[in-house]
């Protein structure tokens, strides 16, 4: 079956050291997303990823990093330069072409990770 | 501008009876939207989306939203509720003019009491 992998599903990291957080697709989409989400909130946007070798910084882009060297990959690296790392980290997948909302391709979401740092 | 309001940050019903979950988006080009559930510790899956070709739209469990464009609603109801309905819900607007970037309500927290 087709779908997103993130892993692992729980990390744990001392302050100071760097994380990457992985996620794969098998879906064949081009388009692949990072989001951030702490309790009782909505979803925040920290990178994005329309085509490989390529990527926008989201609304919370500063303290991470992404590559897109590979379509079906997109790891999310967490540096030491996040002032609150500790959160529950989304990725997702989307096809971006068409137009207009009869090719309203939504997103497919992962598991996610939840990342604890201390 | 664009932006997605979840009116309730939290919903409680009994098992049984109906269930609301009320969305209003504001754009000025005509959107693509979505309602998504999220369990605990889980990643978020698509309950259903708006396509034109209906304004009355079904997704999975039973639950259905109506896309109603004066009001700039996308609302969602259960005729009635179960305890695995339960979970957190989340609208989603998407426009094609932005980069195809999704933006986020805030969610609504869905309590079934038995």
């Amino acid at each position: 079956d087709g779908g997103i992998t993130q892993s692992p599903k729980y990390l744990f990291r001392k302050e100071g050291q760097n994380v990457t957080l992985s996620c794969e697709q098998n879906l064949n989409h081009d388009a692949m997303y990072w989001y951030r989400q702490d309790p009782g909130q909505g979803l925040r946007l920290i990178y994005y990823s329309q085509i490989v070798n390529d990527f926008q910084k989201g609304d919370i882009a500063e303290g991470y990093s992404v590559s897109r060297e590979k379509k079906e990959s997109f790891p999310l690296t967490v540096t030491s330069a996040q002032k609150n790392p500790t959160a529950f980290y989304l990725c997702a997948s989307s096809t971006p072409k068409g137009q207009g909302a009869r090719y309203n391709s939504p997103l497919h979401f992962g598991n996610g990770t939840r990342l604890t740092v201390t | 501008a664009q932006s997605v309001t979840q009116l309730d940050s939290h919903v409680s019903v009994s098992e049984g009876t109906p269930v609301l979950l009320r969305c209003n988006y504001s754009s000025s080009y005509s959107p693509s939207l979505f309602w998504y559930v999220q369990h605990p510790n889980k990643g978020l899956q698509l309950l259903l989306k708006y396509t034109s070709a209906a304004t009355l739209v079904k997704g999975i469990n039973g639950f259905e939203a109506e896309f109603k464009k004066s009001e700039t609603s996308f609302h969602l109801t259960k005729p009635s509720a179960h305890m695995s309905d339960a979970a957190e819900y989340f609208c989603v607007v998407k426009l094609e003019n932005t980069g195809n970037q999704f933006y986020f309500g805030t969610g609504t927290s869905l309590t079934v009491i038995p």
